[in-house]
């Protein structure tokens, strides 16, 4: 079974690296996908979002790509910055209805200068 | 323009008490969520306020816990006979409705629940 409480999948890049969060995301059905930063004592950030009918999208620094096939979703941020560090969580969900979200687990992003 | 406010942002209150917790949503914001997000883990959805429709109330753990949102505006979300595994940050989200469906959710900064 899964483990709980404190342990996050973690990664640690150097100032100025690339960074690949990976996400695998639970339910076929769903059609809308967002990433979100958290910084210690705040709430989510919206950071990135994608529809189901694209595989990538850009952003500032960020990409998104999507693979339906295998239910997998990565967030790519470029030249990561010591202000990147934070959780970072994916969240799926269906269009029409309540949309509510359903999030991973969250993985905890380091940059060293 | 002015973000999601929650309040209070720390609340510590004994076992066996009632808690109410506050959420302003974006002005204009038709839906409000209520998430809960226990240490280290990812948010667990609550419940769902859209316009004048019922709530989706599918997520709340225990009939101790209930919400409502006045007005379509401001939401109270409370906690009777509060339990220890009660503690958490509470987290409040609001979003835009369009034709197709809900806009981005925006989160605010979360109350922090400590039952002791």
């Amino acid at each position: 079974g899964e483990s709980v409480g404190l342990h996050l999948p973690t990664l640690s890049v150097q100032e100025g690296d690339n960074s690949i969060i990976n996400c695998a995301y639970s339910n076929s059905a769903s059609d809308y996908f967002i990433w979100y930063k958290q910084e210690s004592g705040k709430g989510p950030q919206f950071i990135i979002d994608i529809r189901s009918n694209m595989d990538k999208r850009q952003g500032q620094r960020v990409t998104v790509l999507l693979n339906k096939t295998v239910k997998h979703l990565s967030l790519q941020i470029a030249a990561t910055q010591p202000g990147d560090s934070a959780v970072y969580f994916c969240a799926e969900t269906t269009q029409g209805g309540s949309e509510k979200l359903v999030f991973g687990k969250g993985t905890k992003l380091t940059v060293n200068p | 323009g002015a973000g999601v406010s929650q309040s209070p942002s720390n609340k510590v209150t004994e076992k066996g008490k009632d808690v109410e917790l506050r959420c302003d949503p974006i002005s204009g914001h038709t839906a409000l969520y209520w998430y809960r997000q226990s240490l280290g883990q990812g948010l667990e959805f609550l419940i769902y306020f859209q316009g004048n429709s019922a709530p989706d109330k599918s997520g709340l753990p225990s009939d101790r816990f209930s919400a409502e949102r006045t007005g379509g505006s401001v939401s109270t979300l409370t906690i009777q006979r509060t339990q220890q595994e009660d503690s958490a940050v509470y987290l409040c989200a609001s979003s835009h409705y369009y034709a197709g469906g809900q806009g981005t959710q925006y989160f605010g900064p979360g109350t922090r629940l400590l039952v002791l």
